[in-house]
């Protein structure tokens, strides 16, 4: 079972656009959500992560939006540029005193940003 | 600072062989886990570790064993490697499973 959702799989902008993917969860006990990007040969890296207290938060051209009562958040590349060009996982975990809960991780949506 | 160390890179094995894909870090990080990267299906973990001594099953577990006798190091084993098993294999560390993890950048596993 499936219990974060990505989409799209796949997703081409062009350069100074807007990139959005989008990601949905089931468990209402997750609240930690962190955005990775990976490029080819690499690992993962954290880009951005938001806990339910707020609906959004920015860093720089990247933003999370939060939609708790819907269960679903997002990442808005804005200005896209080719450099952004890479997999971006969206992930969920819960919170607990030990902080030993496990992420979940979406199935990755490869993003290429075309001049 | 090294951060999260995999080695080998890149390793082909036979179907029934055995290895060991070694994870180390040198960030003093508590939780350390590995994870499988297969097309179309994210980042799934295997197993994981909350200190040393201390390890856990994670979502795909089977064929697969980890110890955990420092703080630094995390080491896979493959007991008898099948072809499903091939895939990328990716180590991570952070100070707790709610916080940002730590990759390292990944072993490629063929199994022929």
């Amino acid at each position: 079972q499936q219990q974060v959702k990505q989409s799209p799989q796949s997703l081409i902008v062009q350069k100074g656009g807007i990139s959005i993917i989008n990601c949905a969860y089931e468990n209402t006990a997750f609240d930690y959500f962190p955005w990775y990007q990976q490029f080819p040969g690499k690992g993962p890296a954290l880009l951005i992560a938001i806990r339910p207290d707020v609906s959004e938060k920015k860093e720089g051209r990247f933003t999370i939006s939060f939609n708790k009562s819907a269960k679903q958040f997002s990442l808005h590349i804005m200005d896209s540029q080719p450099g952004d060009s890479a997999t971006y996982f969206c992930a969920a975990s819960p919170s607990s005193i030990s902080g030993n809960e496990k992420l979940t991780f979406g199935t990755g949506t490869r993003l290429t940003i075309i001049p | 600072n090294a951060g999260v160390t995999q080695t080998p890179k890149f390793q082909v094995l036979k179907t029934g062989q055995s290895m060991t894909l070694q994870c180390a870090q040198d960030m003093n990080h508590e939780y350390m886990s590995w994870y499988r990267q297969d097309p179309g299906m994210g980042l799934r973990l295997i197993h994981y570790s909350v200190g040393a001594g201390i390890t856990d099953q994670g979502e795909v577990p089977n064929g697969y064993n980890v110890s955990r006798s420092t703080t630094e190091d995390f080491p896979l084993r493959l007991l008898s490697a099948a072809p499903s098993q091939t895939s990328v294999y990716f180590c991570a560390s952070s100070r707790r499973g709610d916080q940002p993890q730590h990759f390292g950048d990944g072993t490629r596993l063929s199994i022929l």
